[in-house]
């Protein structure tokens, strides 16, 4: 079946920094990207959707300057999570999805901890 | 945003019984799909139902789909110890739609 890399699979970072977290498609076109957030014992949330080459569409109440969004080619994704504080403390996972298609195919997850 | 609820919330069970897991979503959709989801780990997706199906089956896992009353079932036969996970539902429209999830169901299978 059709493989999305997520890397880093974990991170720790200083407050105020910023992260970048990469979404590869291995072996097809990924169109459409996904990014979610899921914080401990809830399910995933929507964070924004990105098309290959056009900006990135952000879900009700999620800060486009603070998760940075890029989609320039069609088997990466990276999200910026930018000024991180403890409370972008999170599992973030994406999700990649070839024109035409209405399967997504999930990668593994970052989990994301801001001291 | 998330897309519907499921129920239970929270389900334990003995080894071999059988688990069922009930979604329910709001929109008109193209798909559902449910994935399964080991603490702190990725996704694993299970099995999809387009809206044109009423059943599916695969492996111990048996899934239907009711479009009139909006509502999915997932029945794992015969539980084993390692299917203790949390599992979700998510719904998908058109080819352009975002997937959405459901809130998930914590299924832990007693020894």
């Amino acid at each position: 079946g059709a493989v999305v890399s997520q890397h880093p699979s974990r991170v720790i970072c200083k407050s105020g920094t910023s992260v970048k977290i990469e979404c590869r498609s291995l072996d097809f076109q990924a169109t459409t990207m996904f990014w979610y957030r899921q914080f401990p014992k809830q399910s995933l949330m929507l964070m924004a959707t990105s098309n290959e080459g056009s900006k990135a569409t952000y879900e009700q109440g999620v800060e486009k300057d603070k998760f940075l969004i890029n989609h320039a080619s069609l088997t990466l994704s990276t999200l910026t999570v930018t000024s991180a504080h403890p409370e972008d403390s999170s599992f973030y996972i994406c999700s990649a999805r070839q024109q035409g298609y209405t399967e997504a195919f999930f990668g593994q997850g970052t989990r994301l901890t801001v001291v | 945003s998330q897309q519907g609820e499921e129920d239970p919330q929270a389900l334990s069970i003995q080894e071999g019984e059988n688990a069922t897991m009930n979604c329910s979503y709001k929109t008109s959709i193209n798909n559902l799909q449910w994935y399964r989801q080991n603490s702190g780990r990725g996704l694993v997706h299970l099995i999809l139902i387009r809206s044109n199906e009423r059943e599916k089956h695969s492996g111990r896992l048996r899934v239907t789909l009711d479009t009139s009353k909006k509502s999915s079932s997932l029945l794992i036969t015969a539980s084993r110890a390692a299917d203790t996970a949390s599992y979700f539902c998510a719904t998908g429209g058109s080819s352009a739609s975002k997937i959405i999830f459901g809130s998930g169901t914590r299924l832990s299978i007693r020894p």
